[in-house]
C-alpha cells in the first residue's frame, strides 16, 4: 500500500462547476500538506500549503486537512478551462535541519470543459 | 528571476549506458532535490542536497547518484540504464531552511527514454 493514495482520474467537469480532489494517507507523522498543479510538459507548481489540520482558502481554491481521518481535499470553485491540469497532493513530516522530502500522490488529471 | 533550469530536456539512451542530468537552481536557493516521475509510480523522491551534502535519499538503487557543487548547481547520474529508468526527472530547489512553507520550485524536467 502506498503512503499516499490519490485517484488518478481522469476527471472531466463543465466550466463553472465545483471540483473536489482528495487524497488519503497512512503515515500519521505527516504534518505538512500541499497541493501542486502540473500543466502538460511543465514541472509542478505549488498551489496551496497547509500545516497540520484545518482549512485554508486562496481565491477560488480551498484546501482542507482532516488528520483524524488522514484525508485531505482541494476544492476549486467556479472552475475555469485554465484550471485543466494534473493536481498532485504532497505531504512531508516535520523537518529536521530543513531537509526536504515530499511524498506525492499519483496525481489527478482534471479537464474543465467550456 | 530565472527559474530552475534543467538540461538536457530530452534524451534517448540504450540499455547499459549511463546518463548525467544537470540542474541549475533559482539564484540564492541552496537546497536541490531530485524526483522521478513515471505514469505508474507518480513522483518519487530520489535525493536532496544542501551545501554540497546529501541530506536525504529515497529508495532507489545505487545506480542513481548525485552531487551538488559549491554554486548550488546539481547533477544526477544513472549508470547501467534499464528500460524502467525511462521517466521524467525533475529537479526542484528551495530557499534556505528558514523557510517552512515546504515549497519546492520545480524545473520542467529532463525526459529520459531508454531503448
Amino acid at each position: 500500500q502506498k503512503e499516499v493514495e490519490q485517484d488518478p482520474g481522469p476527471l472531466s467537469v463543465p466550466e463553472g462547476a465545483i471540483v473536489s480532489l482528495n487524497c488519503t494517507y497512512s503515515n500519521s507523522a505527516f504534518q505538512y500538506f500541499m497541493w501542486y498543479r502540473q500543466y502538460s510538459r511543465k514541472g509542478p507548481e505549488l498551489l496551496m500549503y497547509t500545516y497540520s489540520s484545518g482549512n485554508k482558502e486562496d481565491g477560488r481554491f480551498t484546501a482542507q486537512v482532516d488528520k483524524s481521518s488522514k484525508y485531505i481535499s482541494l476544492f476549486i470553485r467556479d472552475s475555469q478551462p485554465s484550471d485543466s491540469a494534473t493536481y498532485l497532493c504532497a505531504m512531508s513530516v516535520v523537518r529536521l535541519q530543513g531537509a526536504q522530502k515530499l511524498v506525492f500522490g499519483q496525481g489527478t488529471r482534471l479537464t474543465i470543459n467550456p | 528571476k530565472a527559474g530552475v533550469t534543467q538540461t538536457p530536456r530530452y534524451l534517448i539512451k540504450t540499455r547499459g549506458q549511463q546518463v548525467t542530468l544537470s540542474c541549475s537552481p533559482i539564484s540564492g536557493h541552496r537546497s536541490v532535490s531530485w524526483y522521478q516521475q513515471t505514469p505508474g509510480q507518480g513522483l518519487q523522491f530520489l535525493f536532496e542536497y544542501f551545501s554540497e551534502t546529501q541530506r536525504n535519499k529515497g529508495n532507489f538503487p545505487g545506480r542513481f547518484s548525485g552531487r551538488q557543487f559549491s554554486n548550488s548547481r546539481s547533477e544526477m547520474n544513472v549508470s547501467t540504464l534499464e528500460l524502467g529508468d525511462s521517466a521524467l526527472y525533475l529537479c526542484a530547489s528551495s530557499p534556505d531552511p528558514g523557510s517552512n512553507t515546504g515549497e519546492l520550485f520545480f524545473g520542467e524536467g529532463s525526459r529520459l527514454t531508454v531503448l
